[in-house]
């Protein structure tokens, strides 16, 4: 099975406090690409991330870091220092490399997360 | 850079109209696609292409038909809205498979 699993459906921290956000996936494929996507409350999809299933580095942008586990199947996404622009729902995706998938992107149902002032 | 322009960005339709959602990509990418995302369900393909003459259905086609004529455009017409079709529709293109995939600003549908 092809799935993205995101286990936290809502997250209220208040500001500056650092937070996670778990994303799990499922793939049979050897190849395969992770995404993160950011919709702010204005509903646009703004890319974050992709990662290759052959880079398993850790990537830090600013704020924003993602840990990327094949071990166990996980792409997590860190805000350090949180802002209240950083509410939005974010999504977890995957897209397999089996040609029999055509390059459909898998999405997680996403994660609703409210910085407080 | 204008990206992924879809249009109209809302629109209400009484059930039984037929209208096209536009959208165009000026990035000259292969592959284009049709989501649309519902509360609680995530988002769902509904077409894709992957170059111009060549389309395919997703994980929800019904009523819904796409054509690719160009590089650069990808409708997507509702051939007669039905209530269940209100939603918010993301088109989105990316290079190749496995690459970036971008998004349009979303169309917000009612069908009353």
């Amino acid at each position: 099975a092809q799935k993205v699993t995101q286990a936290q459906t809502e997250i209220s921290v208040v500001e500056k406090e650092d937070v996670t956000l778990d994303c799990v996936y499922e793939t049979r494929d050897t190849t395969y690409y992770l995404f993160w996507y950011k919709q702010p409350p204005s509903g646009e999809l703004v890319f974050l991330i992709r990662r290759n299933s052959f880079d398993e580095q850790n990537e830090i942008s600013g704020r924003y870091s993602w840990n990327f586990q094949k071990s166990t199947s996980s792409f997590n996404f860190t805000i350090t220092a949180s802002q209240v622009v950083d509410s939005a729902v974010y999504f977890c995706a995957l897209i397999p490399n089996n040609a029999g998938n055509n390059r459909k992107l898998i999405w997680g149902l996403g994660t609703s997360l409210a910085v407080n002032p | 850079n204008a990206g992924v322009t879809q249009t109209p960005k809302f629109q209400v339709l009484k059930t039984g109209q037929s209208m096209t959602l536009q959208c165009a990509q000026d990035m000259n990418h292969e592959y284009m696609s049709w989501y649309r995302q519902d509360p609680g369900m995530g988002l769902r393909l509904i077409h894709y292409s992957v170059g111009a003459g060549i389309t395919d259905q997703g994980e929800v086609p019904n009523g819904y038909n796409v054509s690719r004529s160009t590089t650069e455009d990808f409708p997507l017409r509702l051939l007669s809205a039905a209530p269940s079709q209100t939603s918010v529709y993301f088109c989105a293109s990316s290079r190749f498979s496995g690459n970036t995939i971008y998004f349009g600003e979303g169309s917000w549908l009612t069908v009353v």
